[in-house]
């Protein structure tokens, strides 16, 4: 039972455009959501977060937006840089026995093109 | 800020071998850390809940016995795979939540272990 989903494996963007990171999720307990961002063979690194009370968040050249509607959620990046090209992994919170687990979708792979 | 280390990074060792694994939180309190696998291009996989002062829970099918844990400090947790097996070759990574913050975890580098 896959509770958070990226639908989309890859993605490839033209260095300054726009890159649009979908994520869908399906258990409406879910309260915090994250980005994270993985090069291969190292942890990933938090991006930004968004509160279940907000429909946005923005940080620098990233932004996350949340339909809690529509259990959706997307990070935008904008400018692209060649140096966003990486795997980027959403995730979902929720409350487990007092701590909160995050639950991971199987990731994107962005690649930025001059 | 937020950094966590993991050490060693890279470990190969022989099938049936014990190898233990750390995770520090280097300039914060963690309360609660987290150990996660991941394999070849899926996601992260989590293994186990590890608290500070009290035994971890594990996920679904981890094998505690097999995947020790231990929490003995608010910067340290250790994860030691006992008598390794080539199956148990993967990527470890751990993640640690900064005491009384919020739900954000900060991962370490990971270690890549092969069995051979």
């Amino acid at each position: 039972d896959q509770q958070v989903k990226q639908n989309s494996p890859s993605l490839s963007v033209q260095e300054g455009r726009i890159s649009i990171l979908n994520c869908d999720y399906t258990n409406s307990m879910f309260d915090y959501f994250l980005w994270y961002k993985k090069y291969p063979a190292e942890g990933p690194t938090f991006l930004i977060s968004i509160s279940s009370i907000k429909d946005k968040n923005e940080d620098g050249r990233f932004t996350v937006f949340l339909n809690k509607s529509a259990k959706h959620l997307s990070l935008h990046i904008v400018p692209s840089q060649p140096g966003d090209s990486a795997v980027y992994f959403c995730a979902a919170s929720r409350p487990a026995g007092g701590y909160n687990k995050l639950i991971f979708g199987a990731g994107t792979r962005l690649a930025v093109h001059p | 800020g937020a950094v966590v280390s993991q050490h060693p990074s890279r470990v190969i060792c022989k099938s049936g071998t014990s190898v233990k694994i750390e995770c520090r939180s280097l300039d914060f309190q963690a309360t609660t850390m987290f150990w996660y696998r991941q394999f070849p291009k899926q996601s992260l996989m989590l293994m186990a809940t590890s608290n500070e002062g009290s035994k971890a829970t594990y996920e679904q099918g981890v094998e505690k016995d097999k995947f020790l844990i231990n929490h003995a400090s608010l910067t340290l947790s250790t994860l030691t795979v006992t008598s390794a097996h080539p199956e148990d070759s993967s990527f470890y990574i751990c993640s640690a939540r900064i005491a009384g913050g919020p739900d954000t975890q900060y991962f370490g580098p990971g270690t890549r272990l092969t069995v051979l």
